[in-house]
């Protein structure tokens, strides 16, 4: 496995249910994120870690929970989402948090959400 | 405020025509970079071209350039000799100095034409 994985690529999943995203990088690479795609908006950034560390908690919603068990994996564990939460959600890694020095981001294929 | 905008929704090309997707930004930090991500129906976001604030020379990466205008704060990127495969969505984001946030504008869809 090279550059970003995530898994599932497709979830549907009611207001009721508890399901988890996974995802891996295999860049060793510092810094994770998780992203919010929704259509026609601009991405939204929801979480930063630095060395498995939260950096940022951009005022998302406690029914979004994120966990870094180590530099290579991140989750976000979700619960009695909302159908507006559907979306596609994009992991991605850098080399390190501090982006203006020119380490991209590089994303996973992301997991397209749907909550019924 | 920091702001990205991509004022094409969509856009059409010929195969092997070369074509502009703008990109305007706003922001105060005089250290800045400006990065542009390819898009496919698959989902991935595909890093294509970076720019700093700094460089004075615009920056190219094989049939990618990004014109870089600092005085008009626009950082337009140029595909040239477009293939069917650059059919996607194309975003521009912003990174500040001392942060770690992207701020993407909302795409451009672009299709290329046989």
């Amino acid at each position: 496995e090279t550059g970003v994985t995530q898994t599932p690529r497709h979830l549907v999943m009611g207001m009721t249910n508890k399901k988890s995203l996974k995802c891996e990088q295999h860049l060793g690479h510092n810094a994770m994120y998780w992203y919010k795609q929704s259509a026609k908006k601009p991405l939204e950034l929801m979480f930063v870690y630095s060395l498995e560390e939260r950096v940022e908690n951009n005022s998302v919603p406690s029914r979004f929970s994120p966990e870094c068990p180590n530099s290579s994996h991140l989750f976000l564990h979700l619960h009695t989402l909302q159908p507006e939460d559907s979306a596609l959600y994009l992991c991605a890694s850098s080399q390190e948090i501090e982006l203006a020095d020119s380490y991209e981001q590089y994303f996973g294929p992301g997991t397209r959400l749907t909550v019924t | 405020a920091q702001k990205i905008t991509q004022t094409q929704p969509g856009m059409f090309v010929q195969e092997k025509e070369a074509v502009t997707l703008d990109c305007t930004y706003d922001t105060s930090d005089p250290s800045y970079g400006l990065f542009w991500y390819k898009q496919p129906s698959s989902g991935e976001m595909i890093f294509l071209i970076y720019q700093g604030s700094y460089d004075q020379q615009n920056a190219t990466e094989g049939r990618y350039s990004l014109n870089f205008q600092k005085a008009r704060k626009s950082a337009n990127l140029v595909i040239s000799a477009s293939q069917l495969g650059d059919s996607a969505m194309y975003f521009c984001a912003m990174s500040t100095s001392g942060t770690y946030k992207y701020i993407f504008g909302t795409g451009t869809r672009l299709k290329v034409l046989a």
